[in-house]
């Protein structure tokens, strides 16, 4: 069964740093979100990306996140400068289509600032 | 984009059935009602979800009531391995995006 994929499953950088969070989408889907949880907390939505732009965005993704589908197949998130409470898990979640399609979202990264 | 309410905790015994309800009063005559689980930190896992009528599929039930303002999702005969954070949505039209509320913890005992 295709799956979203996350890679790496836990990455460790110092603030003001720049990390990059890559996602495979599952193919032929259309519609790709980020969203994060920061510990304990609830799942927030980041941003929605489609036909190589953003969708939406939320008040989170401010100027230090973009997004970017390189080639085709990855989806990637950018923190340019990570800032300690930007500490969280990231998820990717992919859908094939609008009216009524479900999210498939991915397993995470964990994301630690220090 | 609709607000949901859920209880923060539920109890289950195992091979019980799991009632789990959700009210979105302010959802829109097009926006789904989508129900999500997440275990431990894990990525949410898609159960179910529905517009007007109720649904059924392998994992699950959803009842949605006839004025939509509510829901029950029916795990019909739970496990261990159900205890999760159960999360009801409505999703927006337009691009689709969640909007998760604190959800229902789930545990099912044995």
């Amino acid at each position: 069964e295709p799956e979203v994929t996350q890679t790496p499953s836990h990455q460790v950088t110092q603030m003001g740093q720049e990390v990059i969070l890559r996602c495979v989408p599952i193919s032929n889907h259309l519609y790709f979100y980020w969203y994060r949880q920061i510990l304990g907390q609830k799942v927030e939505f980041l941003v929605s990306f489609y036909n190589n732009e953003i969708s939406e965005k939320s008040e989170i993704f401010d100027d230090q996140f973009s997004v970017e589908r390189p080639d085709g197949s990855n989806f990637t998130l950018k923190i340019r400068s990570t800032k300690l409470e930007d500490s969280a898990m990231y998820f990717c979640a992919s859908m094939p289509g609008l009216a009524g399609g479900e999210q498939y979202f991915g397993p995470g990264t964990r994301l630690t600032v220090t | 984009d609709a607000k949901t309410t859920q209880p923060p905790s539920m109890d289950c015994a195992e091979g019980r059935a799991a009632n789990l309800p959700c009210n979105h009063s302010t959802i829109s005559g097009n926006e789904y009602v989508y129900w999500y689980r997440q275990i431990h930190s894990q990525g949410p896992q898609y159960i179910i979800h529905g517009l007007k009528n109720n649904e059924t599929n392998e994992m699950a039930s959803l009842i949605i009531t006839e004025d939509r303002k509510s829901s029950t999702l029916i795990l019909p005969h739970a496990t261990l391995r159900d205890t999760a954070v159960y999360y009801c949505i409505g999703s927006t039209s337009g691009t689709y995006k969640y909007i998760f509320g604190t959800g229902t913890r789930l545990k099912v005992l044995a």
